[in-house]
């Protein structure tokens, strides 16, 4: 089975421009969980989703958004973009059958680079 | 406010020694503690989790080990390899409400010949 998919795996922007990163859940995971993990630090939780409906979100401001689509794909978006959002996004998938409490993969993460 | 404290922050073992990594965590509604593996360039990969209710558990080299009512839990990596050099990170998270992971801020282990 394939595992979690992001894309892009990598990408460059300037400050003040959008950015949209892309998730894919494992087949029959129906949760998605978008993480910020900057160089040298545990990932910092954004949000989670399942079903389509925003479950939680961590300590962001406004300018992180996100959604997940009927086929529990997801969608990362970020607005006016600063320096400090130069991370790897990560994004974890659950919510399988038979996956035990609160079990996440995590896919392989898009590298942002602000300038 | 950190909620899982990591240490570590970095460690050096010879090939074939013990590796220790310790955490320890402040949110008693936590019930589910995984460790996860990361190498440069990817995501983190769930190694080994363990729930409150058990002191330890191995599985194969690694082995978690859980206290309670110190609200410490460790993982020791035996017979390290140099394959096992990766950052390592705990973590926390509960069942009720959103599955928030709350990860410790990483240990860097590098396993030398």
């Amino acid at each position: 089975d394939a595992g979690v998919t992001q894309s892009p795996t990598h990408l460059i922007k300037t400050r003040g421009q959008q950015v949209t990163l892309r998730c894919s859940p494992i087949s029959g995971h129906k949760s998605v969980s978008w993480y910020q993990q900057v160089l040298g630090q545990g990932p910092q939780f954004i949000f989670q989703y399942y079903e389509k409906e925003e479950r939680g979100r961590g300590n962001f401001p406004d300018r992180f958004s996100a959604r997940q689509f009927p086929n529990y794909s997801s969608e990362l978006n970020v607005n006016a973009l600063l320096l400090g959002d130069s991370a790897l996004y990560l994004c974890a998938s659950s919510g399988g059958p038979a996956v035990p409490y609160n079990e996440q993969f995590f896919g392989p993460g898009t590298r942002l680079t602000v300038l | 406010q950190q909620q899982v404290k990591q240490s570590p922050q970095s460690l050096i073992v010879q090939k074939g020694g013990i590796s220790i990594i310790n955490c320890a965590y402040e949110n008693t509604a936590f019930d589910y503690f995984p460790w996860y593996q990361q190498f440069p360039g990817k995501g983190p990969a769930l190694l080994i989790a363990i729930r409150p209710d058990v002191s330890e558990k191995k599985e194969g080299r690694f082995t978690i080990s859980f206290n309670k009512s110190a609200k410490q839990f460790s993982l020791h990596i035996m017979d390290s390899q140099p394959g096992d050099s990766a950052t390592y990170f705990c973590a926390a998270t509960y069942s009720g409400g959103y599955q928030k992971v709350t990860f410790g801020t990483g240990t860097k282990l590098q396993v030398i010949p």
